[in-house]
């Protein structure tokens, strides 16, 4: 399985700002996906990030308030804009299993507190 | 869209247990995945299932994928103190997209 690591891992934000969240792998991967599991929730998808294409988002979320970049295939970063308390989560990256295998595995988190 | 509903939401286990639990969907997965998520970690994948019918171990753990590929079961066998976790199970049909059931928390019993 391929390693993932997030940073940061945890911060304290200030409503009205932003943070952006990046998210490496140690291999090369076509698809990432970045989740968001909010207090005591389930994980939600936020968006599919493929490199060289604009990332494809889901219902709910929209582009202006989650940009997401995809600069190559080893590392992707989600940004949280103009942050609510409502934003307080856990933003979890994931990428496919590969060898034809439809397996995702996921990145440590990184747990936002928006006061 | 589709869901998963997950169930127990929770349980308790006594050491030596086994413990089951369940996930049934209103739509047809193509793959089923059992994840645990321990506090302050990402989930981590315990067990992949692709075929219908399909019954695969890992450990004492035992999951299958429904004959109608509209639900799946994992089984904990002779649990331990560190089952402890939130186990998600998560479906996939076309283009790789995940739905997540709601989790069922493993505590243990006082």
């Amino acid at each position: 399985s391929a390693v993932i690591s997030q940073k940061p891992s945890r911060d304290i934000c200030q409503r009205g700002t932003s943070l952006t969240i990046q998210c490496q792998v140690d291999s090369q991967v076509t698809m990432m996906f970045w989740y968001r599991q909010q207090p005591g929730q389930s994980l939600t998808l936020i968006a599919t990030a493929n490199q060289g294409s604009e990332a494809t988002y889901e219902s709910g979320f929209v582009i202006d308030k989650f940009p997401i970049s995809r600069p190559n295939l080893t590392f992707s970063t989600l940004t949280v804009s103009n942050m609510s308390p409502e934003d307080s989560s856990i933003y979890l990256c994931s990428v496919e299993g590969g060898r034809g295998k439809d397996t995702q595995y996921f990145g440590p988190g990184t747990r936002l507190t928006v006061l | 869209g589709q869901q998963l509903n997950q169930s127990p939401q929770s349980m308790f286990i006594q050491e030596g247990e086994d413990v089951s639990m369940n996930c049934t969907s209103s739509s047809i997965f193509n793959t089923w995945l059992w994840y645990k998520q321990e506090p302050g970690e990402g989930p981590v994948l315990l067990i992949a299932l692709y075929k219908a019918g399909e019954l695969t171990s890992n450990g004492r753990l035992t999951a299958q994928f429904g004959i109608t590929r509209k639900d799946s079961f994992l089984n904990i066998s002779a649990s331990i103190p560190s089952d402890v976790g939130i186990y998600f199970c998560a479906g996939q049909a076309a283009g790789n997209k995940l739905t997540f059931g709601g989790g069922t928390r493993v505590l243990v019993k006082p």
